[in-house]
């Protein structure tokens, strides 16, 4: 199966700009994608990308892919508090979705 | 409307009960799943259900049952569980299955 791998804690400022990595070992995921999760709450999908896609942008939100290293990132511009929470990012192969270990974003006012 | 909605919110339940869990979702997607997330772990898939058909049990202990009575409903149906099933249970709904989840918010389930 696909092991999809995250740093467990990042920390930055308000107004900083907040960078998630994610780095995967199968290849053939038709769909990356990234969730966040609040505390006692479901996951809410933020964005996703398709595979033979290198770079999406959804207003603050930026995801790149290189797909040579298989490393996916998820920048976040002008962190707010509000954006403190899980994330995770996740390949989706034959009918399964595999989720990262998630990160953990904290952001200092 | 991109709302999956789980019922009940948090279930308490000894391990002699029976007791269900429901998802619905109104967008027309046709896979829906369930996860069980453990506290500060990733959601790990139990079962996929696509156009109404069982299609993925990831060899889940029988004490869990799932159903699909439509193409809008989902349930888990939970009888003998032990007090390691405790976990948030995680209804999820997709178009079709290589697409994006939806998720639920899930249902907190602790088990005594």
């Amino acid at each position: 199966g696909e092991d999809v791998e995250q740093s467990l804690f990042l920390s930055v400022r308000e107004g900083d700009s907040s960078v998630i990595n994610c780095t995967y070992t199968d290849s053939s995921s038709t769909y990356l994608y990234w969730y966040k999760q609040e505390p006692g709450a479901g996951l809410q999908l933020l964005t996703y990308i398709f595979s033979n896609m290198d770079m999406k942008q959804d207003q603050r939100l930026t995801v790149l892919l290189n797909k040579k290293d298989k490393h996916l990132s998820l920048r976040i511009a002008d962190t707010q508090t509000g954006d403190s929470a899980i994330y995770f990012c996740a390949g989706s192969s034959e009918q399964k979705v595999t989720f990262g270990t998630g990160t953990k974003l904290q952001v200092i006012p | 409307d991109t709302e999956v909605t789980q019922t009940p919110k948090h279930l308490v339940m000894g391990m002699t009960n029976k007791k269900s869990l429901k998802c619905e979702q109104h967008m027309g997607h046709r896979a829906m799943y369930w996860y069980k997330q453990k506290a500060k772990k990733p959601p790990e898939l139990m079962f996929v259900y696509s156009y109404e058909k069982l299609s993925i049990n990831e060899s889940v202990p029988s004490r869990f049952s799932p159903e699909c009575p439509n193409s809008s409903l989902l349930n888990l149906h939970l009888h003998a569980l032990q007090p390691e099933d405790s976990a948030l249970y995680l209804c999820a709904s997709s178009q079709g299955t290589a697409g994006e989840q939806y998720f639920g918010p899930g249902t907190r389930l602790t088990v005594t």
